[in-house]
């Protein structure tokens, strides 16, 4: 079956900070790619997501590129702040509507 | 509405009692998700419904857990005989059809004691 593994956590970065978040994942034909993004108090929010192989998903300065030769989908943001400060979640779907495989989450503190 | 709405926000119920949880999803979306958020498990599929098909249950985990859609929007997870390890958050998710982007409730602890 699907599955996602991320990086675990937790993630503590000091602000301007270049972040990396690794996500890879086990699916069968070509799944589409998401990350997931949930703020304390709210509730997830689609942050981005890639549908096909070398496509680049960007969004609120994260990126994550479709690496289908190493199956992964990592996140990355240049500079992060401390309003970034949340839990991002790594998904996958391998049908054509949103049954989402997800990883277990990496908490990122970003502090001043 | 303008999101997804789920209803309670908290439930604290006792072992062995049954509890009904609430989706509203965004107007217009046919299609409606239910999750689980527990620290166990993380996050899980439980059911998926479009239009008038029949549901994709196949993340159901006992058949203590039902959920039915009534008219195309409103929908209801029921859980039987609840137990301690059914403790979580239950997260409801909508989108449009054939659209793999879903928008999710802000969710409904469950808390069994």
């Amino acid at each position: 079956g699907n599955s996602v593994t991320q990086m675990e956590g937790p993630v503590t970065l000091s602000e301007e900070a270049f972040l990396t978040i690794n996500c890879t994942y086990t699916a069968t034909g070509y799944p589409s790619l998401f990350w997931y993004v949930q703020y304390p108090g709210e509730g997830l929010q689609l942050l981005l997501k890639a549908t096909k192989a070398d496509d680049k998903g960007s969004n609120k300065g994260f990126e994550a590129t479709y690496r289908k030769e190493t199956t992964s989908f990592h996140l990355e943001k240049g500079s992060v702040q401390v309003s970034d400060s949340a839990v991002y979640f790594c998904a996958l779907s391998g049908t054509s509507y949103g049954k989402l495989t997800f990883g277990q989450g990496t908490i990122l503190t970003v502090h001043p | 509405g303008a999101g997804v709405s789920q209803s309670p926000s908290n439930k604290v119920t006792e072992k062995g009692k049954d509890v009904e949880l609430r989706c509203d999803p965004i107007s217009g979306h046919t299609a409606l998700y239910w999750y689980r958020q527990s620290l166990g498990q993380g996050l899980e599929f439980l059911i998926y419904f479009q239009g008038n098909s029949a549901p994709d249950k196949s993340g159901l985990p006992s058949d203590r857990f039902s959920a039915e859609r009534t008219g195309g929007s409103v929908s209801t997870l029921t859980i039987q005989r609840t137990q301690q390890e059914d403790s979580a958050v239950y997260l409801c998710a909508s989108s449009t059809k054939g659209n793999t982007e879903a928008f999710f409730g802000q969710g409904t602890r469950l808390t069994v004691v």
